[in-house]
């Protein structure tokens, strides 16, 4: 079935490393969005990038929609221990757009 | 701050048990959801419901029930709760537009002894 792929699932870097995960669909997108979840917590809506090729940044988060709207990437610079957490991307899916997640990617940041 | 809450935070409760998670939200939302989650892993959507008398089942089977009567209330019910119930229970509403947000609940962290 239609469904949205996350990689990878998981990801340790070190301190001040860079990280990237991406999300990839199997359908084009009308828009896609990402969302962190702190460890212990609850997915908070991040961004949403809605037009091909569309890149946007957040202070050291870059987020980029693919020509296609097929695929979406995060790329964290210079990780920090507070970026620790999982992060999902979610994109409306088949008839009814139902907002599908994909199945996160848990970054660990070693100090 | 997201105006959706979940009821209980926690809960330890025997098997065979019947149970109701609450949800509420204040945004007048008519797209209410719950997630079934481990800690830090995949969001399996259980059920959902686009409106007033509108429930749906989810990607994953469940023995859980739903319903929603009024547009600000989404509970989430076990008949008969087991050790494989244990988990995370997460609620979430968003607008009607398919380029609105999600907003979750803080989650019902439920154990089954």
């Amino acid at each position: 079935g239609q469904q949205v792929m996350q990689i990878p699932q998981y990801q340790h870097v070190q301190e001040g490393e860079d990280f990237t995960t991406y999300c990839n669909s199997s359908t084009t997108l009308s828009n896609i969005q990402w969302y962190k979840q702190r460890p212990g917590g609850h997915p908070v809506f991040l961004i949403q990038l809605v037009k091909s090729g569309e890149v946007k940044k957040q202070k050291r988060l870059t987020f980029q929609f693919g020509e296609a709207k097929k695929n979406s990437s995060l790329h964290i610079t210079a990780t920090q221990t507070t970026d620790v957490g999982t992060y999902f991307c979610a994109g409306p899916i088949g008839s009814a757009r139902q907002l599908t997640f994909g199945s996160g990617t848990q970054l660990t940041v070693l100090p | 701050e997201a105006d959706i809450y979940q009821t209980p935070r926690y809960l330890v409760i025997g098997t065979g048990k019947k149970i109701t998670l609450e949800c509420s939200q204040t945004m007048g939302h008519d797209k209410m959801y719950w997630y079934q989650q481990d800690p830090g892993m995949e969001l399996h959507l259980i059920h959902y419901s686009y409106g007033v008398n509108s429930t749906e089942k989810g990607d994953l089977s469940s023995e859980s029930t739903v319903s929603r009567i009024r547009t600000e209330h989404f509970p989430l019910t076990l008949e008969s709760a087991r050790p494989s119930h244990t988990s995370q229970y997460l609620c979430a509403s968003r607008g009607q537009s398919m380029n609105t947000e999600a907003f979750f609940g803080q989650g019902t962290r439920l154990t089954v002894v």
